[in-house]
Formats: structure tokens, sequence, C-alpha cells
């Protein structure tokens, strides 16, 4: 059984194009996430959301809107894309923390790899 | 100075080697450190998180020294599979968030 799944795997398009990646985990887990992986395979937090509520939302152009219809699912989409937004996209999610905890395991998705021609 | 700093390597080691990885971090207000790993063209999966005291899992022996500010991976008897990006994992802010290092490439040769 898939954990976290994320759609497409792959996605081509044309700078200028508007495009959504969808991302599903069935772990039963409260907060997920958003990544980037560039080029240089560093991997930088985008987003996240806890119980459908946005918590962490770092320096990324408002052309990203990332959307959380319900705990299980978080969406990103893209407008306007330019060619630096090639990158790989990984989602992640972790469970709640327990009293005493500040940090859980992050369970990714396969990723998308987007590239913009 | 980065948040959290590897060395990108890569690590070539025959197998049956021991390498040792370090990562750095600069907030020493940091509470949290894991390793992750991360096959190519895969995503990243938690190897072991890091405990204060240390920790071993099988091959792999991670320690974390808070007065310097450094994490470390000990992998003994290296094998094939072991080939990988390694990446050092620190939470220092905000609701579960992480900062995830560049990762050390470690390539064992048979």
């Amino acid at each position: 059984d898939t954990a976290v799944s994320q759609t497409p795997k792959y996605l081509v398009t044309q700078m200028g194009n508007d495009k959504s990646i969808k991302c599903e985990q069935n772990l039963g887990h409260d907060t997920m996430y958003w990544y980037k992986q560039d080029s240089k395979k560093f991997l930088k937090i985008m987003f996240s959301y806890n119980n459908k509520e946005l918590i962490i939302n770092e320096t990324v152009p408002n052309r990203f809107s990332p959307k959380s219809p319900d705990k299980a699912h978080l969406n990103l989409h893209i407008n306007s894309l330019e060619l630096g937004d090639s990158a790989v996209y990984f989602c992640a999610s972790s469970q709640d923390l327990k009293s005493g905890q500040w940090y859980n395991e992050q369970f990714f998705g396969p990723g998308t790899r987007l590239t913009v021609l | 100075r980065k948040e959290v700093e590897q060395d990108p390597g890569p690590f070539n080691v025959p197998e049956g080697a021991t390498v040792a990885f370090n990562c750095t971090y600069s907030n020493s207000a940091s509470q949290s450190f894991f390793w992750y790993r991360q096959d190519c063209r895969k995503e990243p999966k938690l190897l072991m998180s890091v405990y204060s005291s240390g920790n071993e899992d099988g091959r792999f022996t991670a320690q974390l020294n808070r007065a310097s500010q450094y994490i470390s991976l000990l992998i003994r008897d290296s094998k094939l599979s072991d080939s990988a990006t390694y990446l050092c994992v620190v939470g220092s802010g905000g609701y579960q968030k992480v900062t995830f290092g560049t990762g050390t490439k470690l390539q064992v040769i048979p």
C-alpha cells in the first residue's frame, strides 16, 4: 500500500502555463509538507499544513499556492511557470506531536519531476 | 553560514570499509537531529534519529556534539547497498520544521 502518493510523477510543460501537483497520504497523519529539490539536490521546505491549516510558508513566490481540502490531501498549484521552477517536488507527511516531542519522522512521496521548457 | 552544512563528497570507499560523515549546524537552539538516506532518483527516507547520548542501529552509529554543534554518522563494514546520499536533518524552529543539509554522497566500490 502506498503511504504518500503524488501525481503526476513527471510533468513537462511550457513556460507561462499553470499546473497542479496532487498529494495524498493514507497514514492518518495530521501534518503535510511540500519540498522543492533543485538540480544541486538541495531539499528546501516550501509549505506545511497541520489539519488543513497553513503553518509554514517559506519565502516562495506567490505563483505557488498550496491547498489542503482535508488532512489527507495537500495539492500544489503553480501559476505562470518559469524555467527556474524546474525541480523535483516532494510531498511529505508526519504524525502530530505527542507531549515532549519536537519533531516526528517525515514520510516522503516519490516526487514529481517538473520540467519547464 | 548555512543552517546545516555537509561535505558533498563523493566518498568512494571499498566494500567492508568504515566511513564517517560529519554535519555542522548553526543554530545552537536546535532540538532534534536525524539522518535520512536518499537513493538516486528516489525520495528521502529516515535512516535514524540522533540522540544526545549517541545511538547505534546495526552497522550505523550516530553521535551528537552539542558543544561543537555537529552530528556524525559512522557506517561500519560498508555494503554496496549503502551507496546513496546521506542527508543531515536538523529541527530548530517552527512546528515540525526541519532543515535538510545538501547531502553527502557515498559510493561503495566492489
